[in-house]
């Protein structure tokens, strides 16, 4: 099974920092690197799949970048409403991974 | 509008059996495959199966292999969890999930907003 690592674990943030988050996996996963964001209480949510593409309906201030076992998830200018905790996830391979989580606080 | 509703979740004893529903709205059901995801109290997501668009494809996770069956209805638009032989490491909300279109197998674009399992004796 292909491990996923999350970092950090979780962070504090300001509005309008730059904030970023990443993913490294055990072993090459292409560009088959998904990313979600779940609100307390709510179903996940696909923010940025195949490492880089933005899902539709998406803030342009959410990005992607990465390919083989190292990813990062920016968001540009934090806003009020990113709280919650971040997961990548791999579809590369089966089983399916997702890494343990970001929870992202907004100071 | 996309709609998927979970349904079929409850309190169950150690050993015993539930059935998962899926009920799929909004789309054309068989042009994608779908999945369950679980999500254990305050803990992380793990994928748990996914059934290809005919049913022709499935794939489990070692944790729930041999003991969980996925399966599908397309004239029904209804993906199914059948799982037996639940034990308390099976308590979780239980997302249905649908496949994004191009962007391979495994990537989940619409997510319902789950089931509760809770195993107990």
């Amino acid at each position: 099974d292909i491990q996923m690592t999350q970092s950090p674990s979780s962070l504090s943030a300001s509005v309008g920092d730059r904030v970023t988050i990443t993913c490294r996996t055990s072993q090459t996963t292409s560009t088959y690197l998904n990313w979600y964001q779940q609100k307390p209480g709510k179903a996940p949510k696909l923010l940025i799949y195949a490492a880089s593409s933005l899902q539709s309906g998406v803030p342009s201030r959410f990005s992607g970048s990465g390919s083989g076992t190292d990813f990062t998830l920016t968001i540009s200018s934090l806003q009020p409403e990113d709280f919650g905790t971040y997961y990548c996830q791999q579809s590369y391979s089966s089983p399916i991974t997702f890494g343990q989580g970001t929870r992202l606080e907004i100071k | 509008e996309v709609q998927l509703v979970e349904s079929g979740g409850g309190l169950v004893q150690p050993g015993r059996s539930l059935r998962l529903s899926c009920a799929a709205s909004g789309f054309t059901f068989d042009d994608y495959a779908m999945y369950w995801v679980r999500q254990g109290p305050g803990k992380g997501l793990e994928w748990v199966s996914g059934i290809s668009r005919f049913s022709d494809n499935i794939g489990y996770a070692d944790s729930v292999k041999g003991r969980f069956t996925i399966s599908r209805d397309n004239a029904k638009n209804s993906l199914y969890l059948q799982m037996n032989s639940l034990t308390t490491e099976d308590t979780a909300l239980y997302y249905c999930a649908k496949a994004k279109a191009g962007a391979g197998t495994g990537t989940f674009d619409y997510w319902g907003q789950g089931t509760l399992v809770s195993v107990s004796s």
